[in-house]
Protein backbone atom coordinates (compact mmCIF):
# COMPACT_ATOMS: atom_id res chain seq x y z
CA UNK A 1 0.00 0.00 0.00
CA UNK A 2 1.59 3.48 -1.13
CA UNK A 3 1.68 6.52 1.12
CA UNK A 4 0.27 8.42 -2.20
CA UNK A 5 -2.75 7.21 -4.22
CA UNK A 6 -2.99 7.00 -7.84
CA UNK A 7 -5.09 5.28 -9.97
CA UNK A 8 -3.88 2.01 -11.37
CA UNK A 9 -5.09 2.55 -14.77
CA UNK A 10 -5.73 5.19 -16.93
CA UNK A 11 -6.65 5.56 -20.72
CA UNK A 12 -7.41 7.62 -23.82
CA UNK A 13 -7.61 7.99 -27.37
CA UNK A 14 -4.31 9.98 -29.70
CA UNK A 15 -5.06 14.25 -29.35
CA UNK A 16 -7.49 12.93 -26.27
CA UNK A 17 -6.19 14.95 -22.72
CA UNK A 18 -6.12 12.92 -19.71
CA UNK A 19 -5.47 13.48 -16.05
CA UNK A 20 -4.03 11.77 -13.69
CA UNK A 21 -4.33 11.86 -9.82
CA UNK A 22 -2.53 11.74 -6.60
CA UNK A 23 -3.74 11.83 -3.95
CA UNK A 24 -1.54 12.47 -0.48
CA UNK A 25 -1.86 13.67 3.22
CA UNK A 26 -0.46 17.16 5.40
CA UNK A 27 2.75 15.36 5.56
CA UNK A 28 3.60 15.09 2.16
CA UNK A 29 2.04 16.91 -0.47
CA UNK A 30 0.17 19.00 1.86
CA UNK A 31 3.50 20.21 2.94
CA UNK A 32 5.67 19.93 0.01
CA UNK A 33 6.50 20.08 -3.58
CA UNK A 34 4.73 16.95 -5.83
CA UNK A 35 7.46 15.26 -8.48
CA UNK A 36 5.86 13.27 -11.53
CA UNK A 37 8.13 10.75 -13.26
CA UNK A 38 7.39 8.99 -16.91
CA UNK A 39 8.85 5.48 -17.14
CA UNK A 40 8.65 4.42 -20.69
CA UNK A 41 8.53 0.27 -21.09
CA UNK A 42 11.91 -1.33 -20.13
CA UNK A 43 13.62 2.10 -19.20
CA UNK A 44 15.01 4.05 -16.24
CA UNK A 45 12.18 6.49 -14.71
CA UNK A 46 13.03 9.99 -16.07
CA UNK A 47 11.62 13.36 -14.72
CA UNK A 48 8.19 14.79 -16.09
CA UNK A 49 7.68 17.82 -13.56
CA UNK A 50 9.10 18.88 -10.65
CA UNK A 51 8.35 21.38 -7.75
CA UNK A 52 4.26 21.23 -8.86
CA UNK A 53 4.10 22.43 -12.34
CA UNK A 54 7.67 23.10 -13.69
CA UNK A 55 8.73 21.12 -16.61
CA UNK A 56 12.38 20.22 -16.89
CA UNK A 57 14.10 21.29 -20.22
CA UNK A 58 12.48 19.01 -23.21
CA UNK A 59 9.67 17.94 -22.19
CA UNK A 60 6.80 19.14 -24.40
CA UNK A 61 4.20 21.99 -22.58
CA UNK A 62 1.68 19.01 -23.27
CA UNK A 63 3.04 17.83 -19.84
CA UNK A 64 1.81 20.05 -16.98
CA UNK A 65 1.06 19.43 -12.87
CA UNK A 66 -0.88 20.72 -10.18
CA UNK A 67 -1.56 20.75 -6.79
CA UNK A 68 -4.28 21.77 -4.46
CA UNK A 69 -4.06 21.23 -0.94
CA UNK A 70 -3.13 17.52 -0.23
CA UNK A 71 -3.79 16.28 -3.89
CA UNK A 72 -2.31 16.85 -7.11
CA UNK A 73 -3.15 16.12 -10.95
CA UNK A 74 -0.79 15.51 -14.09
CA UNK A 75 -2.67 16.33 -17.29
CA UNK A 76 -1.50 15.50 -20.55
CA UNK A 77 -3.02 16.86 -23.45
CA UNK A 78 -3.03 15.84 -27.61
CA UNK A 79 -2.40 12.68 -26.14
CA UNK A 80 0.30 10.85 -28.22
CA UNK A 81 0.92 7.09 -28.54
CA UNK A 82 4.64 7.45 -27.28
CA UNK A 83 3.27 8.74 -24.05
CA UNK A 84 1.91 5.02 -23.42
CA UNK A 85 3.99 4.33 -20.35
CA UNK A 86 3.49 4.68 -16.22
CA UNK A 87 3.22 7.63 -14.38
CA UNK A 88 4.91 7.85 -10.43
CA UNK A 89 4.02 10.81 -8.09
CA UNK A 90 6.61 11.31 -5.48
CA UNK A 91 6.70 14.14 -2.50
CA UNK A 92 8.91 13.74 0.39
CA UNK A 93 7.03 12.93 3.50
CA UNK A 94 7.95 14.95 6.98
CA UNK A 95 6.43 12.37 9.19
CA UNK A 96 8.43 9.86 7.12
CA UNK A 97 11.73 11.99 6.86
CA UNK A 98 11.72 10.01 3.41
CA UNK A 99 10.21 10.05 0.08
CA UNK A 100 7.13 8.62 -0.18
CA UNK A 101 6.16 7.39 -3.99
CA UNK A 102 2.47 6.29 -5.67
CA UNK A 103 2.11 3.13 -6.44
CA UNK A 104 1.98 4.11 -10.54
CA UNK A 105 -0.31 4.77 -13.04
CA UNK A 106 -0.13 2.79 -16.32
CA UNK A 107 -1.50 4.75 -19.15
CA UNK A 108 -3.01 3.56 -22.29
CA UNK A 109 -3.57 4.95 -25.58
CA UNK A 110 -6.15 3.29 -27.37
CA UNK B 1 26.84 13.87 -20.53
CA UNK B 2 25.69 13.79 -17.61
CA UNK B 3 25.08 9.92 -16.69
CA UNK B 4 25.28 7.53 -13.65
CA UNK B 5 26.13 3.92 -13.89
CA UNK B 6 25.12 1.34 -11.30
CA UNK B 7 27.40 -2.15 -10.88
CA UNK B 8 27.60 -4.60 -8.10
CA UNK B 9 23.82 -6.34 -8.71
CA UNK B 10 23.53 -10.18 -8.86
CA UNK B 11 22.11 -13.72 -7.10
CA UNK B 12 22.65 -13.81 -3.44
CA UNK B 13 20.85 -16.23 -0.85
CA UNK B 14 18.54 -15.07 1.99
CA UNK B 15 21.18 -13.44 4.51
CA UNK B 16 23.47 -12.09 2.52
CA UNK B 17 25.15 -9.38 1.90
CA UNK B 18 26.25 -7.16 -1.65
CA UNK B 19 27.15 -3.65 -2.51
CA UNK B 20 25.88 -1.52 -5.25
CA UNK B 21 28.11 1.17 -6.70
CA UNK B 22 26.96 3.98 -8.92
CA UNK B 23 29.86 5.80 -11.02
CA UNK B 24 28.90 9.23 -11.87
CA UNK B 25 30.22 11.64 -14.52
CA UNK B 26 29.77 14.79 -16.32
CA UNK B 27 28.96 17.27 -13.58
CA UNK B 28 30.13 17.98 -10.28
CA UNK B 29 29.31 14.79 -8.30
CA UNK B 30 30.06 16.53 -5.01
CA UNK B 31 27.80 19.44 -5.20
CA UNK B 32 24.67 17.02 -5.46
CA UNK B 33 22.90 14.96 -3.23
CA UNK B 34 21.83 11.19 -3.99
CA UNK B 35 19.77 8.69 -3.91
CA UNK B 36 18.57 5.14 -4.23
CA UNK B 37 15.09 3.32 -5.95
CA UNK B 38 14.47 0.38 -5.93
CA UNK B 39 11.63 -1.51 -8.13
CA UNK B 40 10.55 -5.15 -7.51
CA UNK B 41 9.99 -7.26 -10.83
CA UNK B 42 6.34 -5.97 -12.09
CA UNK B 43 6.21 -3.23 -9.05
CA UNK B 44 6.27 0.36 -9.04
CA UNK B 45 8.89 2.82 -7.52
CA UNK B 46 10.07 2.73 -3.95
CA UNK B 47 12.53 4.90 -2.03
CA UNK B 48 15.64 3.56 0.28
CA UNK B 49 18.08 5.78 0.58
CA UNK B 50 19.16 9.79 0.26
CA UNK B 51 22.54 10.83 1.21
CA UNK B 52 23.48 14.84 1.02
CA UNK B 53 26.78 15.94 -1.27
CA UNK B 54 28.66 16.25 1.93
CA UNK B 55 27.04 13.01 3.47
CA UNK B 56 25.96 15.67 6.46
CA UNK B 57 22.38 13.87 5.68
CA UNK B 58 21.81 10.33 5.59
CA UNK B 59 17.75 9.28 5.29
CA UNK B 60 16.60 5.51 4.73
CA UNK B 61 13.49 3.81 4.29
CA UNK B 62 11.89 2.19 7.13
CA UNK B 63 12.28 -1.39 5.31
CA UNK B 64 16.19 -1.14 5.04
CA UNK B 65 16.91 0.68 8.11
CA UNK B 66 18.94 -1.26 9.95
CA UNK B 67 20.27 -3.48 7.00
CA UNK B 68 21.52 -1.09 3.95
CA UNK B 69 24.24 1.85 4.34
CA UNK B 70 24.35 4.43 1.82
CA UNK B 71 27.72 6.28 1.35
CA UNK B 72 29.67 8.69 -1.45
CA UNK B 73 33.03 8.86 -2.17
CA UNK B 74 33.47 11.93 -4.24
CA UNK B 75 36.98 11.94 -4.68
CA UNK B 76 36.14 9.10 -6.93
CA UNK B 77 32.76 10.12 -7.75
CA UNK B 78 31.12 7.35 -6.69
CA UNK B 79 27.73 6.51 -4.60
CA UNK B 80 26.93 3.25 -2.91
CA UNK B 81 24.69 1.32 -1.18
CA UNK B 82 25.41 -1.77 1.17
CA UNK B 83 22.91 -4.27 1.73
CA UNK B 84 23.34 -6.61 4.43
CA UNK B 85 20.90 -9.07 5.89
CA UNK B 86 19.65 -9.20 2.11
CA UNK B 87 15.69 -11.01 2.19
CA UNK B 88 13.51 -12.08 -1.08
CA UNK B 89 11.59 -9.14 -0.72
CA UNK B 90 15.10 -6.97 -1.69
CA UNK B 91 14.65 -8.24 -4.69
CA UNK B 92 14.59 -5.65 -7.47
CA UNK B 93 16.19 -3.00 -9.75
CA UNK B 94 17.91 -1.13 -8.21
CA UNK B 95 18.64 2.83 -9.22
CA UNK B 96 20.50 5.52 -8.35
CA UNK B 97 19.18 8.65 -9.09
CA UNK B 98 20.68 12.62 -8.85
CA UNK B 99 19.05 14.67 -6.73
CA UNK B 100 19.80 18.55 -5.84
CA UNK B 101 22.55 20.99 -4.95
CA UNK B 102 24.27 20.78 -1.51
CA UNK B 103 22.56 19.56 1.54
CA UNK B 104 18.98 19.43 0.36
CA UNK B 105 18.01 15.72 -0.27
CA UNK B 106 14.17 17.42 -0.65
CA UNK B 107 14.28 18.05 -4.97
CA UNK B 108 13.52 16.31 -7.73
CA UNK B 109 15.49 13.06 -8.93
CA UNK B 110 16.74 14.33 -12.30
CA UNK B 111 19.19 12.19 -13.90
CA UNK B 112 18.76 8.36 -13.37
CA UNK B 113 21.00 5.35 -13.71
CA UNK B 114 20.11 2.06 -15.57
CA UNK B 115 19.68 0.22 -13.20
CA UNK B 116 21.00 -2.95 -11.70
CA UNK B 117 19.41 -6.48 -10.70
CA UNK B 118 19.83 -7.50 -7.36
CA UNK B 119 18.07 -10.87 -6.81
CA UNK B 120 17.64 -12.48 -3.05
CA UNK B 121 16.87 -15.98 -3.49
CA UNK B 122 18.49 -19.82 -2.32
Amino acid sequence: QSVLTQPPSASGTPGQRVTISCSGSSSNIGSNYVYWYQQLPGTAPKLLIYSNNQRPSGVPDRFSGSKSGTSASLAISGLRSEDEADYYCAAWDDSLSGWVFGGGTKLTVL
Amino acid sequence: EVQLVESGGGLVKPGGSLRLSCAASGFTFSSYSMNWVRQAPGKGLEWVSSISSSSSYIYYADSVKGRFTISRDNAKNSLYLQMNSLRAEDTAVYYCARGGRGNSVHDAFDIWGQGTMVTVSS
